[in-house]
């Protein structure tokens, strides 16, 4: 079974300046995807970002991007220019192919992160 | 794009009493997942269905809970005898077919908020 750990329960950044969250996580799978999720205060969670493992390139979405280490299992989140807006609970999700046709998620137990103005 | 909606938003019942959730997917989306999120816990996978067949299912859904997805359109996920540990925020997630060139991404709705007094 996989786990997600994220080790970093809040955290807070001051507007503009930059934080980065970690998560490391543990498969014995080689092919598989990792996500970061937002959920902000009373609304939907959405994605932020998402990494394929057989890429070694690190994705990149605007002010967001991720430093995947396959080896180390790690992938963190570095948020950019951070904005108040970016204040939600982040979550680090995996996923892999079950084999019944479940492509389903496993959670971190999220960070809240908090951007100050 | 409407995006996936559930109803209720938040449902308070008394202990043992029966409740049922519905959630509508993104029209194109032919894979739907329900998810359990307790509070300060990341969500944590309940059941899948592709098309109208619930093809797996988490140990945490235990024989109080049913889901179904007739006509492979919108689900309801019905629990039986609530207990106040059902008390929960009950997330869905819709993503495209599985030989679709987009990666995997769910979408989530905004999620039923349960409370068992």
């Amino acid at each position: 079974a996989q786990t997600v750990t994220q080790s970093q329960p809040e955290m807070s950044v001051q507007e503009a300046e930059t934080v980065t969250l970690s998560c490391t996580y543990d498969t014995s799978e080689n092919n598989y995807y990792l996500f970061w999720y937002k959920q902000p205060p009373s609304r939907q969670m959405i994605l932020v970002i998402r990494q394929e493992a057989y890429k070694q390139q690190n994705a990149t979405e605007n002010r967001f991007s991720v430093n995947f280490q396959k080896a180390a299992k790690s992938f963190s989140l570095k948020i950019s220019d951070s904005q108040l807006g970016d204040t939600a609970m982040y979550f680090c999700a995996f996923m892999s192919y079950s084999g019944a046709g479940s492509y389903q998620l496993t959670f971190g137990k999220g960070t809240k992160l908090s951007v100050i103005p | 794009d409407t995006g996936v909606s559930q109803d209720p938003r938040h449902k308070i019942t008394k202990r043992g009493q029966n409740v049922t959730f519905r959630c509508d997917p993104i029209s194109e989306h032919n894979r739907l997942y329900w998810y359990r999120q307790t509070l300060g816990q990341g969500p944590e996978f309940l059941t899948y269905f592709q098309n109208e067949a619930q093809l797996e299912k988490s140990r945490l859904l235990s024989d109080r809970f049913s889901a179904e997805r007739p006509k492979g359109s919108f689900s309801t996920l019905e629990i039986q005898r609530t207990e106040q540990g059902d008390s929960a925020m009950y997330l869905c997630a819709s993503s495209f077919p599985r030989d679709d060139p987009r990666p995997n991404e769910q979408f989530f709705g905004p999620g039923t908020r349960l409370t068992v007094l």
